[in-house]
């Protein structure tokens, strides 16, 4: 059961261009929506993350957007670097009750910026 | 930064075997994790605990995993008699009070 989609196994951009990275989720109980980076052999690296109550949220090179009623996000990053090249994780967040909030994951997008 | 920390970063064990791996979590945080990655897979939910006690656990974590968190600062994974299909990276995570948790860097692994 795939709650949260990464359609697209990997993505290859030119330096300096707009890398756009898609996320799809189907729970709609998610309420908490992050973005992780991740190298290889490195655990997940915290990104940006958004709120279900708010559509966009930036930070420096990132943004993230947030489109509720499509359930979707997407991360772009602009300018693109060679540095931001690894694997890129959609997650949502849920509480569960009993202070419980677990993190769900899409399988992850991996992004080559080409110098 | 603050940042959560694991080790071993490797473990080769056989298959029957106990293995412990450990994380300390960030020093404020209240919320702990494990989560782990086969190999090519997505990372996945085992636990959750909060105040000294499993708030919940996923289809993974059966009878033959536990969690503890013996002091101030350490907070554990047992899986009791390893199996093949244990082999995987496992994080640790911890989050205060804000939504976002933390990763460590993993520990990777391998059941002969």
């Amino acid at each position: 059961d795939q709650q949260v989609k990464q359609n697209s196994p990997s993505l290859s951009v030119q330096e300096g261009r707009i890398s756009i990275l898609n996320c799809d989720y189907t729970n709609s109980m998610f309420d908490y929506f992050l973005w992780y980076k991740k190298y290889p052999a490195e655990g997940p690296t915290f990104l940006i993350s958004i709120s279900s109550i708010k559509d966009k949220n930036e930070d420096g090179r990132f943004t993230v957007f947030l489109n509720k009623s499509a359930k979707h996000l997407s991360l772009h990053i602009v300018p693109s670097q060679p540095g931001d090249s690894a694997v890129y994780f959609c997650a949502a967040n849920t509480y569960s009750g009993a202070g419980s909030y677990q993190l769900t994951f899409g399988k992850g997008t991996k992004l080559s910026v080409i110098p | 930064e603050p940042e959560v920390t694991q080790t071993p970063s490797h473990q080769v064990t056989q298959m029957g075997q106990e293995v412990i791996l450990r994380c300390v979590p960030i020093s404020n945080h209240l919320y702990f994790y494990w989560y782990r990655q086969i190999l090519g897979q997505k990372v996945e939910f085992l636990v959750s605990f909060y105040n000294n006690e499993i708030s919940e656990k996923s289809e993974i974590f059966d009878d033959q995993f536990s969690v503890e968190r013996p002091d101030g600062s350490n907070f554990t994974l047992k899986i009791r008699s390893t199996k093949l299909e244990d082999s995987a990276m496992y994080f640790c995570a911890s989050k205060g009070l804000a939504e976002t948790q933390y990763f460590g860097p993993g520990t990777r692994l391998l059941v002969l």
